[in-house]
């Protein structure tokens, strides 16, 4: 257990709908990244958001979007979904301090059907 | 931005023997590299890092090497074993923000 926990771990849904990932951040870790992987792919930088505030945007479509609430779990929500947003989201968590490495949680398996 | 190539793809080895798997990135000031070893239906997992001020660093079996001059690190595993198989992914960042990952090895470690 790494101590980053994502819900759910699997999610089957349709086409056009609309679903929110989680992720808890391990105890103490202010900053979370989210990441895509699809298929055979690398890791796709989404969003980081640390202490609550959005710090950067890589390559998220407009139809997603994300927060951090004061709790630091951060949600990730996929709107309009399409059968290419099929992939694995990670969220990563990291004290933000001069521990630079990022713990991942197991991520969550999305099927668009 | 960064941009990280990593090189081989796919990578076969018989146990015992060494891989070395490599990595070149674009931004020069760029000063953290880690590795992530990734099994299947798991998340990736943090194996080893270097930063820009230090050339090499070792971990029992694995190592890892940066070439700030030619912008390119590496990671070699010896001794490998069956459970080495996973998919690599190296990564890039200034201060630890933002990581950009490599697009990954499959290692296979062959018995």
């Amino acid at each position: 257990d790494s101590g980053v926990t994502q819900t759910p771990k699997h999610l089957i849904t349709a086409t056009g709908q609309r679903v929110t990932l989680r992720c808890s951040p391990r105890s103490g870790d202010l900053s979370v990244y989210w990441y895509q992987q699809s298929l055979d792919q690398g890791l796709q930088f989404l969003i980081h958001y640390y202490n609550g505030e959005e710090r950067a945007k890589g390559n998220i479509l407009e139809r997603f979007s994300a927060q951090q609430f004061p709790d630091l779990h951060s949600e990730l929500n996929l709107s309009s979904l399409e059968l290419g947003d099929s992939a694995l989201y990670f969220c990563a968590s990291t004290t933000g301090g001069a521990n630079y490495g990022y713990t991942f949680g197991s991520g969550t398996r999305l099927t668009v059907v | 931005g960064e941009n990280v190539e990593q090189h081989p793809s796919t990578l076969s080895v018989q146990e015992g023997d060494s891989a070395v798997i490599k990595c070149t990135y674009s931004d020069s000031a760029s000063n953290y590299f880690p590795w992530y070893k990734q099994e299947l239906g798991k998340g990736p997992q943090l194996i080893i890092d270097i930063r820009s001020n230090v050339g090499e660093k070792k971990d029992q079996r694995i190592a890892v090497t940066l070439n700030k001059t030619a912008k390119h690190f590496s990671l070699h595993i010896t001794e490998t074993q069956p459970e080495d198989s996973a998919v690599y992914f190296c990564a890039a960042s200034r201060y630890g923000q933002n990581f950009v990952f490599g697009p990954g090895t499959r290692l296979s470690v062959l018995p």
